[in-house]
């Protein structure tokens, strides 16, 4: 099983502030990486797929980087709509596994 | 507009049973691949299994393989999740979602969630 370590756990920032959050594969991935936002009490909303493809409606602030083990989810300039818990997901192989997500938080 | 409806869950006894339910509108199940995914009260995402567009490929998660059968009903849109020999770890919200090919088979559309309590 490919085990996704997401870093930092919190992220605590202020509107208008650049964000930007991490997850490492085990092993690699290549490119197979997704990223979903969740806010309380809401199922989970797909952000990115493929690395770096953003999600249909998804805004442009939103943008991912990455390959093989490391990806990176960077936020340009945070809006007060941002702040959620945002997790990784590899679909490589099975079986499906996702990170253990990054909460960000108002400063 | 594509909606999922989850319903089901239910507050059980160890060692019992309950099967989900997911009624797809909008789309055609028969024609994606879907998920079940759950969480756990305060915790992260936990894929739990999938079913292909055919239906001839089904995957499961280790912690619930040989307990858990995921299933559809094409006549009635409805993705099933029978869930046998619960554990207080089968505890959490479970979800259904579709997986979209053309955005990198990410879960695109979810459900709002269906809660499972397993305690006695």
């Amino acid at each position: 099983e490919i085990v996704l370590t997401q870093s930092p756990a919190t992220l605590s920032l202020s509107p208008g502030e650049r964000a930007t959050l991490s997850c490492r594969a085990s092993q690699s991935v290549g490119s197979y990486l997704i990223w979903y936002q969740q806010k309380p009490g809401q199922a989970p909303r797909l952000l990115i797929y493929d690395a770096s493809n953003r999600a249909a409606g998804i805004p442009a602030r939103f943008s991912g980087s990455g390959s093989e083990t490391d990806f990176t989810l960077t936020i340009s300039s945070l809006e007060p709509e941002d702040f959620a818990v945002y997790y990784c997901q590899q679909r490589s192989n099975w079986p499906i596994t996702f990170g253990q997500g990054t909460r960000l938080e108002i400063k | 507009e594509v909606q999922l409806l989850e319903s089901g869950g239910d507050l059980v006894q160890p060692g019992g049973s309950l099967r989900l339910s997911c009624a797809a509108s909008g789309f055609m199940i028969s024609t994606y691949g879907m998920t079940w995914v759950r969480q756990a009260p305060g915790k992260g995402l936990e894929w739990v299994s999938f079913i292909s567009a055919s239906g001839t490929i089904t995957y499961y998660a280790d912690s619930v393989k040989g307990r858990f059968t995921i299933s559809r009903d094409h006549s009635k849109n409805t993705l099933y999740l029978q869930m046998n020999s619960l554990r207080d770890e089968d505890t959490a919200v479970y979800y259904c979602a579709k997986r979209d090919v053309p955005q990198g088979y990410g879960m695109d559309d979810w459900g709002q969630g269906t809660t499972v309590t397993v305690s006695s």
